[in-house]
């Protein structure tokens, strides 16, 4: 157990929907990660925050969005969804944003969009 | 921007070594390792700083060579659990930020 927490663990929606993917950091941690996984892909980087504030931007699309609340817990919404939309969305956290933080994966949310 | 890993695939017997490679088109301030086990979270085997140190997990060591923007993983006298997808990953940037991986490698240890 890594001590990152994603809910829910998986979300069957159809196209055209909203959902809200949520994280909680491992206790301590001030950043939080977003990563698209689709089938047989790597990792794709969406953003990351720290300690509530956007840091870096991916390959986020302009249909998606995130933020970190106060209590470090960080919601990753994607709106107007597609089928290309479906895949495994982990979140990370690390004790800070630097180079060598090692990250800490949640076990990621399933989205099927149908 | 994304690192390319190579090779793709490989299946190994147990028992025996393989090598991972990772190799980056723009500076490498350090380089991490995580596996990923199907249907799992990644999880984090090691990080390499600059200096072309050597690092260990178990029988699992890598190097990471700056000059050429490459590190390797090196696993040796293979075991099963060592089944998964490997990753190699690294930050754009050296204070951290947008911090991408690889493009994964599948290793599969058969008896």
């Amino acid at each position: 157990d890594s001590g990152v927490t994603q809910t829910p663990k998986h979300l069957i929606t159809a196209t055209g929907q909203r959902v809200t993917l949520r994280c909680s950091p491992r206790s301590g941690d001030l950043s939080v990660y977003w990563y698209q996984q689709s089938l047989d892909q790597g990792l794709q980087f969406l953003i990351q925050y720290y300690n509530g504030e956007e840091r870096a931007k991916g390959n986020i699309l302009e249909r998606f969005s995130a933020q970190q609340f106060p209590d470090l817990h960080s919601e990753l919404n994607l709106s107007s969804l597609e089928l290309g939309d479906s895949a495994l969305y982990f979140c990370a956290s690390s004790v800070r944003a630097g180079q060598n933080e090692k990250l800490f994966f949640g076990s990621g949310t399933q989205l099927s969009v149908l | 921007q994304q690192p390319v890993q190579s090779p793709q695939a490989v299946i190994l017997r147990e028992g025996e070594d393989a090598v991972i490679n990772c190799s980056s088109s723009k500076a490498l301030y350090s380089v991490h390792w995580y596996r990923q086990k199907h249907g799992e979270a990644p999880v984090f085997l090691m990080i390499l700083l600059k200096g072309g140190e050597q690092k260990g997990h178990e029988k699992i060591s890598a190097s990471f060579n700056e000059k050429k923007q490459q590190s390797s993983l090196y696993l040796t006298a293979s075991q099963l659990s060592y089944s998964g997808t490997y990753f190699c990953g690294t930050a754009k940037f050296q204070y951290g930020n947008q911090f991408y991986f690889g493009t994964g490698t599948s290793l599969t240890v058969i008896p």
